[in-house]
Order: C-alpha cells, then sequence, then structure tokens
C-alpha cells in the first residue's frame, strides 16, 4: 500500500485560509469516505481534527474542513493563526482493511 | 475520556524483538466497542500504521509490515501489545498506540515512545 501523497509544505498569513490536498487511488480516497485528517505539533502526538472525510470531533474549531472530489481529499484551514503551525496527516480506509496515511504537510504561519 | 500510555524498552538489539505495552485507562478495554492501534513514525518522519486488533481479538496489519508484527490484547489487565520481530536500524521510531471507533480513524493517542534500534 503506498502513501497518501501530500504537498511537503503549504504557508499562509495570519486570517488568509490554506488547502492541502491528500491524493490516493480508486482503492482508497476514490471509493471510501473514511478520511481523517490529523494536526501534530513538535514533539506531540498526533489530534484527530476531522474524520469521515468532513465530520469535526467536539472541540475542534470549526475553522477546519475537509472535503473530497474523486480521489483526491482536501483540508481546508480558514482565518489562519499562529497556533496552526504544525505537521498535518490525512489518513485513508483501504480496499485491504488496511489503513494508510499520507506523507504529511508542513504548515508555515508567516 | 481515554487515556493511554505506552511501555517498554526504549533500545534494541538488531535482529531482536521489539515488544510494547499501551495501557488503558478510564474506560475498559472489551467493553467500548474500541478497535486498538500501533503507528510509528521515524525521526524526522511522517506516520505509518503497524496494525490493529479488536478487543474480540480480530487483527488488522500493514501489508508491508505483516509477516513480523504481532497484536494482542489482555483484557484482564486493560492492555494491548505490539511485538516486531528480526528488527533493524530502519525501525528506529517513535511508537505511538491509539484506539479508534471504527477501523477507520484514530480518536485516543498515548504520548508515544522512542525506540531506538542499535547494538
Amino acid at each position: 500500500q503506498s502513501a497518501l501523497t501530500q504537498p511537503a509544505s503549504v504557508s499562509g498569513s495570519p486570517g488568509q485560509s490554506i488547502t492541502i490536498s491528500c491524493t490516493g487511488t480508486s482503492s482508497d480516497v476514490g471509493t471510501y469516505n473514511y478520511v481523517s485528517w490529523y494536526q501534530q505539533h513538535p514533539g506531540k502526538a498526533p489530534k484527530l481534527i476531522i474524520y469521515d472525510v468532513n465530520n469535526r470531533p467536539s472541540g475542534v474549531s470549526n475553522r477546519f474542513s475537509g472535503s473530497k472530489s474523486g480521489n483526491t481529499a482536501s483540508l481546508t484551514i480558514s482565518g489562519l493563526q499562529a497556533e496552526d503551525e504544525a505537521d498535518y496527516y490525512c489518513d485513508s480506509y483501504t480496499s485491504s482493511s488496511t489503513l494508510v496515511f499520507g506523507g504529511g504537510t508542513k504548515l508555515t504561519v508567516l | 475520556q481515554l487515556q493511554l500510555q505506552e511501555s517498554g524498552p526504549g533500545l534494541v538489539k538488531p535482529s531482536e524483538t521489539l515488544s510494547l505495552t499501551c495501557t488503558v485507562s478510564g474506560g475498559s478495554i472489551s467493553s467500548s466497542g474500541y478497535y486498538w492501534g500501533w503507528i510509528r513514525q521515524p525521526p524526522g518522519k511522517g506516520l505509518e500504521w503497524i496494525g490493529s486488533i479488536h478487543y474480540s481479538g480480530t487483527t488488522y496489519f500493514n501489508t508491508s509490515l505483516k509477516s513480523r508484527v504481532t497484536i494482542s490484547v489482555d483484557t484482564s489487565r486493560n492492555q494491548f501489545s505490539l511485538k516486531l520481530s528480526s528488527v533493524t536500524a530502519a525501525d528506529t521510531a517513535v511508537y505511538y498506540c491509539a484506539g479508534h471507533p471504527s477501523l477507520v480513524y484514530f480518536d485516543y493517542w498515548g504520548q508515544g515512545t522512542l525506540v531506538t534500534v542499535s547494538s
């Protein structure tokens, strides 16, 4: 199972919106609405911010939203804040009953 | 609110077996209906799912690691464990245990433990 494809880095200024893509195949992202997104600050465990493509866990800011089109899922962060600077990972369920993560995207808030 | 804590040796010799345990508190490992998984992250790199187990004993593995991985549950101790055999330096990573309500996303994570493979 190959890792999902994410851009290595994205950046934005405070208040702006950014989008991080996560590209898979018809065996994972394209078939299942089981894409999740995690935020990871340095030295910390990942934190779930989106599940099942576009659902937010309780307590997660509504500035985070998810979507999917075809084999590509996307995470959008609106109203960018300094605290959003972190690494972001997507993952997806696959047709082999396994899970696969993306390579991760480093978000820099300028 | 579930809490998870990894424990085990921080240093393992090449060719030996890495063994880690995750202790779950704040809920029963068998009554919550959760799946319990292991994820690792080599230094400076991304996340890799290793495998997961349902409290009933059903297991799911990353196909690239399946031949070397064993995951088990001890309901009496509210723990689940990971064994990774024949380790090499490439297995050096922070290992996280995590809980997931379905086999598709992880909502509870341990703090992670660094395991270094070196002689």
